[in-house]
């Protein structure tokens, strides 16, 4: 039952433009998404989250934006770097827990110097 | 920045074995957590530990895993005879108790299991 789904394995994109994230969810009762980090051989950073009580949240170059009628949120990185090619994953409560975190499977993202 | 440690960074075992990894959780956080991936699927939720008790676990997490906070500082995972497909990567986690900012987990950097 695959409650958080990022549809797009991978993304590649030129160094100073935009990347644009994917996820889409299936359960209304998710109210907290987070937005994780994941260098090969190392944990899940975090990098940004959002309540479902907003549409969008900005820290720096990372912007997350949800569209809970559509299920969808998405997180957009501009400007992107080089440094910033990693997987990024997706993550809410599972439901019924405020603490268990559910993942989505990842969008390799790189950038293109 | 606070951050939560893990040791061993990489542990090769022979089937039934027991293995025992260790976590340092950052020091205010009242949850604790263990989750794993297995190479090329998803992170998976195993426990969540508060109060020096487990709060919820997974079906992965069954019998033969048990954790353990032997005091203050430190939070264990301990698989009891590994199986092949305990083979993974090992990821201890902590959040804060209360508030949004408390729904975010802080990961630490995983212990790689490799069971031959």
């Amino acid at each position: 039952d695959q409650q958080v789904k990022q549809n797009s394995p991978s993304l590649s994109v030129q160094e100073g433009r935009i990347s644009i994230l994917n996820c889409d969810y299936t359960n209304s009762m998710f109210d907290y998404f987070l937005w994780y980090k994941k260098y090969p051989a190392e944990g899940p950073t975090f990098l940004i989250s959002i309540s479902s009580i907003k549409d969008k949240n900005e820290d720096g170059r990372f912007t997350v934006f949800l569209n809970k009628s559509a299920k969808h949120l998405s997180l957009h990185i501009v400007p992107s770097q080089p440094g910033d090619s990693a997987v990024y994953f997706c993550a809410a409560p599972a439901s019924g827990s405020a603490r268990q975190l559910t993942f989505g499977s990842g969008t390799q993202l790189t950038v293109l110097p | 920045e606070p951050e939560v440690t893990q040791t061993p960074s990489h542990q090769v075992t022979q089937m039934g074995q027991e293995v025992i990894l260790r976590c340092v959780p950052i020091s205010n956080h009242l949850y604790f957590y263990w989750y794993r991936q297995i190479l090329g699927q998803k992170v998976e939720f195993l426990v969540s530990f508060y109060n020096n008790e487990i709060s919820e676990k997974s079906e992965i997490f069954d019998d033969q895993f048990s954790v353990e906070r032997p005091d203050g500082s430190n939070f264990t995972l301990k698989i009891r005879s590994t199986k092949l497909e305990d083979s993974a990567m090992y990821f201890c986690a902590s959040s804060e108790a209360l508030g949004a900012q408390g729904n975010t987990i802080y990961f630490g950097e995983g212990s790689w299991l490799t069971v031959v």
